[in-house]
């Protein structure tokens, strides 16, 4: 199994531009997270999927939306990007809710925004 | 919101010696996990907790908990240069679907 990746590992972006941040898993996990990883912030949770077609709002969702047609893809879109939205992306993914379960991290996306 | 916060933000040791990262979390949790964040890596996944034990083992790790005082505590011992990381506690969400992480501990072993 690949786990679960991302792409691009790294982006450039000019503010107002647009863009998906990829994110797949081959491992059938029905939970699927984005979370950003900010300096001194740790991890916060951006948008959190429980299944295909079922997505919800995490910590700090604005400027981002997802969706989940599948349930191997969950891809992050910035619709317009802000300087603000500058930081290490993760994505990850769960089997099901349940107590015991640990999640399963990408090797991120680092984006810079100009 | 993040749940956990860990103490200290910074760690410096020596190989050999050992190492203790403390967590401390604010609402009721079903279970507290750790996690290891090699430089410019994803987590990883050490070992979880569950709210009814008060102590685990894992090869080198040994974790506490104590719900009385919303409080975990990660031990590393006999700590190799390899172990450099940032080390992060994470309690589940209100949602329950994800992770509330903490800021985590940066760990440096020297040779």
């Amino acid at each position: 199994n690949a786990g679960v990746t991302q792409t691009p590992k790294f982006q450039v972006l000019k503010t107002g531009q647009s863009m998906t941040l990829q994110c797949a898993q081959d491992m059938n996990h029905e939970y699927m997270s984005w979370y950003r990883q900010d300096p001194g912030m740790g991890l916060r949770l951006i948008h959190y999927s429980v299944g295909a077609g079922i997505t919800d709002q995490g910590e700090v969702p604005n400027g981002y939306n997802v969706s989940r047609s599948t349930t191997e893809d969950f891809p992050l879109r910035l619709l317009s990007a802000a300087p603000s939205q500058t930081s290490v992306y993760f994505c990850a993914s769960r089997r099901n809710r349940g107590n015991q379960e640990t999640q399963y991290f990408g090797p991120g996306t680092r984006l810079l925004v100009l | 919101s993040q749940q956990g916060e860990e103490d200290p933000q910074a760690l410096s040791i020596q190989e050999g010696e050992n190492a203790t990262m403390n967590c401390s979390y604010k609402t009721s949790i079903n279970n507290l996990q750790w996690y290891r964040q090699n430089s410019g890596r994803g987590l990883v996944h050490l070992i979880l907790i569950r709210s009814n034990e008060r102590e685990k083992h894992s090869g080198r790790l040994r974790v506490t908990l104590d719900t009385s005082k919303k409080s975990s505590s990660l031990l590393i011992t006999a700590s190799r240069a390899a172990d450099t990381a940032s080390y992060f506690c994470a309690t589940d969400s209100n949602s329950g679907y994800a992770l509330n992480f903490g800021k985590g501990t940066s760990l440096l072993v020297t040779p």
